[in-house]
């Protein structure tokens, strides 16, 4: 069955310093993407970064990177010189194929950043 | 501004007292979905549509309706609301493949007394 799983519930980093956020997942799918999302304590779900299946390298969007290792079924993301409002919950998901329920996402259960000052 | 449009952002209701929550897009998207968000079960798939007049069940539809006149708007309607639906919910939407991202929209948070 697709799952994605997050095993940090919550995690401490120091302001600047670099943070690695854990996902793994599971499909059958040969075509999927799998997308971050951080969700501040005001409620919004902000898009930060995607990895499509297929794609050679791995995703950047300024700080963030995505650390894409298809054979291990990972899906790590980096966020480089941390700032005070990094600190969030972040989500990692997973877009199944158009046939699965329109091609919904599959959520972890998050991981709880916290920055230090 | 490419954006997802949902209101109201907070609602306080009453068991039984039939409420609409709505959402816009105005990206031209195929694809809308309702998703309800709840501590310890994370965010779950509620309706979601393909296109215009197209609408289907996703993993928790009991209780809720939703239309799809329009390709900008997909209301989600709660006919007689009870105090487990009490929570946030986000509509998203995007184009139809499955490699493309969701917009999400801000959140409804909902209580039902």
């Amino acid at each position: 069955a697709q799952k994605i799983t997050q095993t940090q519930p919550g995690m401490f980093v120091q302001e600047k310093e670099a943070v690695t956020l854990d996902c793994t997942y599971d499909t059958s799918d040969p075509s999927y993407g799998l997308f971050w999302y951080k969700q501040p304590s005001s409620g919004e779900m902000i898009f930060l970064i995607y990895q499509g299946s297929y794609d050679q390298q791995n995703a950047t969007e300024g700080r963030y990177s995505l650390n894409f290792q298809k054979a291990r079924k990972s899906a790590n993301l980096v966020i480089s010189a941390s700032q005070l409002g990094d600190s969030a919950m972040y989500f990692c998901a997973m877009r199944e194929a158009p046939s699965r329920q329109g091609g919904k996402l599959i959520f972890g259960q998050g991981t709880e950043l916290s920055v230090k000052p | 501004e490419a954006q997802v449009t949902q209101n109201p952002r907070y609602l306080i209701t009453v068991t039984g007292k039939k409420l609409t929550v709505t959402c816009s897009q105005n990206m031209n998207h195929e694809y809308m979905s309702w998703y309800r968000q709840d501590p310890g079960l994370g965010l779950r798939q509620i309706y979601y549509s393909m296109n215009v007049e197209v609408t289907d069940k996703g993993d928790v539809p009991e209780g809720y309706k939703v239309s799809r006149k329009e390709k900008r708007n997909f209301p989600l309607i709660l006919e007689s609301p009870s105090p487990n639906q009490t929570s946030l919910y986000f509509c998203a939407s995007s184009v139809r493949q499955s490699n493309e991202k969701l917009f999400f929209g801000s959140g409804t948070q909902l209580s039902v007394l």
